[in-house]
């Protein structure tokens, strides 16, 4: 089954804690993403990656930073997390141009 | 600056009430519009990739068309289980980056 497989599904951290969201999808896509979804805001792309060593800024990177070792994991990493970094996070992958994209199942990071 | 606006935000349709969501949008050099369905707690589904003016695209009860201007999805005789937020989005030219709208929530009543 095709899958883009994100953990944790669910997060509590406090301000400064470092932490790493997984995301690892199975469909041998060259394309993957991160996005934030906000009340009132929607989504905003935040990384994406065309290939493996290959990472770009979206409209909100700053903040996070992203790796891509391998063509299967793209992790998001926030080196000191604040609380507007509270939100609901969404990897995706896509074949390609991206232009059919997958979403995960999200990720709820809260930071107190 | 990229913008999708969606209307309306909310819709409450009878089933078998056929009707359309709105996505207006102003992009530079579109490579592609994009509808996505989002169930609560869920991550989007995609659905359709529209990229020229006149395009169409069928599936199901869901049909969505393109103008140079904006991209309607109309529901025809829509079902219970066809309610959930539908979110627009675009991609301009020379851009893997795209903008999306905040969504329309639609719930259809049995």
């Amino acid at each position: 089954e095709a899958q883009v497989t994100q953990n944790p599904r669910y997060l509590i951290t406090v301000t400064g804690k470092k932490l790493t969201v997984t995301c690892s999808q199975n469909m041998n896509h060259e394309y993957m993403s991160w996005y934030r979804q906000d009340p009132g805001l929607g989504l905003r792309q935040i990384y994406y990656s065309m290939n493996v060593e290959v990472t770009d800024k979206g409209d909100v990177p700053e903040g996070y930073k992203v790796s891509r070792k391998e063509k299967r994991n793209f992790p998001l990493i926030l080196e000191s997390p604040s609380p507007n970094q509270t939100s609901l996070y969404f990897c995706a992958s896509g074949s390609g141009s991206g232009n059919t994209i997958y979403f995960g199942e999200g990720s709820w990071l809260t930071v107190v | 600056e990229d913008q999708v606006t969606q209307s309306p935000e909310a819709l409450r349709l009878q089933e078998g009430e056929s009707s359309s969501l709105n996505c207006s949008y102003t992009v530079s050099g579109l490579r592609g519009l994009f509808w996505y369905r989002q169930d609560p707690g869920k991550g989007p589904e995609f659905l359709f990739t529209l990229y020229s003016a006149g395009e169409e695209k069928e599936k199901e009860r869901l049909k969505a068309t393109l103008t140079k201007k904006e991209s309607f999805l109309h529901i025809t005789a829509p079902k219970p289980e066809d309610s959930a937020t539908y979110l627009c989005a675009v991609r301009p030219g020379g851009s893997y980056i795209p903008t999306f709208g905040r969504g329309t929530s639609l719930i259809v009543h049995p």
